[in-house]
């Protein structure tokens, strides 16, 4: 089992959508949890970054975790287009280790 | 702020050359460096750590003879991908990890990534 599943999608959604992007994973070590948005060809740029369970919102993006579960989640609010490209979870271990641990990325495609 | 730039943006060289891939972080400095290689459709997968004055870590199933990794300074690393092959073709991108102070110190600032085309 891989430690982060991620569903590439591809996810196509008409502008004004709700969307819904998920991470799950194994190990319960993973104490920090972040969601990067990349455009194509380009670096990832941090989007959201949590620690403890729970929602934490940022405009029309929302990032929840849910620890017992080993799930994390990424909505997006009344998406637009410019919200079209793949966004990866990321997740790191508490203290040590700085590694991050990527997700396969979803691509989401929003139609105007 | 907390920009990472990577030169160059794309190359292309022939099979049996070496490559040199510079990350410079801009307006902070960063004991730490991170190179990454991304196949397409496939996520980023860590390739080594990159303290300043010391030598890289690399992650398994990465070779360091091939890879080389040089971090010189608080704002320079420098990976130089030594006798190329066609399977070493992928996108590199580099972060940055800042030293506490300006920019939070947990994040890692991502270049735009180089791509690299072995023919």
């Amino acid at each position: 089992q891989k430690e982060v599943e991620q569903d590439p999608g591809p996810l196509s959604v008409p502008e004004g959508a709700i969307v819904s992007l998920n991470c799950t994973y194994s190990n319960s070590a993973f104490q920090y949890f972040m969601w990067y948005r990349q455009y194509s060809r380009k670096g990832p740029e941090l989007l959201m970054y949590t620690y403890s369970s729970g929602n934490k919102e940022d405009g029309r993006f929302t990032a929840q975790v849910d620890k017992s579960s080993k799930y994390i989640s990424l909505f997006i609010r009344d998406s637009q287009p410019s919200d079209s490209a793949t966004y990866l979870c990321a997740l790191h271990t508490q203290g040590g280790s700085e590694k991050l641990v990527f997700g396969k990325g979803t691509k989401l495609t929003v139609n105007p | 702020g907390a920009v990472v730039s990577q030169h160059p943006s794309w190359v292309i060289c022939k099979s049996g050359t070496s490559v040199k891939i510079e990350c410079r972080s801009l307006d902070f400095q960063a004991t730490t460096m991170f190179w990454y290689r991304q196949f397409p459709k496939q996520s980023l997968m860590l390739m080594a750590t990159s303290n300043e004055g010391s030598k890289a870590t690399y992650e398994q199933g990465v070779e360091k003879d091939k890879f080389l990794i040089n971090h010189a300074s608080l704002t320079l690393s420098t990976l130089t991908v030594t006798s190329a092959h066609p399977e070493d073709s992928s996108f590199y991108i580099c972060s940055a990890r800042p030293l506490a102070g300006r920019f939070d110190s947990y994040e890692q600032y991502f270049g735009p990534g180089t791509r690299l085309t072995v023919t």
